[in-house]
């Protein structure tokens, strides 16, 4: 079934960047959207961008544009989101979901939001 | 950009009593309205999508309702499973499309 692992915590200082790798498998890589949500600390779900596997094309929302990258390497089904500039409200849990398909294709039925990573815990302290 | 207002944040009921959620956007929102349950160190979980489909697995006392702005979780017999934090997610029609999240109510035992 479709799978999302991410990268093990990470402590940073102000300033810094962090980057946030989310592996896939069970699924075409190719075929579904990857969105990024943080949850900080108490807090609700925050939507960061996606990526779309088969373009590499992305969407950020724009309390995060020009902080986020979200990239892809299709050869090892994996997909990264790069946070610079950090700060310490940055301190939060990132999570990657698969999205709906990136084409159209009978054989991509997943539903949207159906499988979530782990999550991964950037602490920002100085 | 649509808003999802989620009130109120907190709602306490006994285990078996029926729980109601709301989920108000700012703007028709269409069809495309989620919701997730989010336990306490877990990632979100789908239960509803498309309004009122339950994803797979979801026990049947999870339903979804609602149109246009308007839209409702029902708990029709809470399980002690079932307190945790629920939040309705909207995606937009785009492009590009987005996703936005409700703030989420938390089901506490009263």
């Amino acid at each position: 079934q479709m799978r999302l692992v991410q990268s093990g915590a990470e402590m940073k200082k102000p300033g810094a960047s962090v980057k946030v790798s989310c592996k896939a498998s069970g699924f075409t890589f190719s075929g579904y959207y990857i969105h990024w949500v943080r949850q900080s600390p108490g807090q609700g779900l925050d939507w960061m961008g996606w990526v779309n596997p088969n373009s590499g094309g992305t969407n950020y929302a724009q309390k995060f544009q020009g902080r986020v990258t979200l990239t892809r390497d299709t050869s090892i089904t994996t997909v990264y989101m790069e946070f610079t500039r950090l700060k310490s409200d940055d301190t939060a849990v990132y999570y990657c979901a698969t999205g709906g398909p990136t084409r159209h294709d009978s054989s991509l039925t997943a539903t949207e939001g159906a499988s979530w990573g782990q999550g991964t815990l950037v602490t920002v302290s100085s | 950009e649509v808003v999802l207002i989620q009130s109120p944040a907190t709602l306490s009921f006994s285990p078996g009593e029926r729980a109601t959620l709301s989920c108000r956007a700012s703007q028709s929102a269409g069809s495309f309205l989620a919701w997730y349950q989010q336990k306490v160190g877990q990632a979100p979980r789908l239960l509803i999508h498309d309004t009122f489909k339950r994803a797979t697995g979801v026990p049947a006392r999870f339903s979804g309702s609602g149109s246009g702005t308007d839209f409702t979780l029902t708990i029709s017999s809470l399980e002690p499973e079932d307190f945790a934090v629920y939040y309705c997610q909207l995606r937009s029609v785009g492009p590009p499309f987005s996703w936005t999240f409700g703030q989420g109510t938390k089901v506490e035992v009263k």
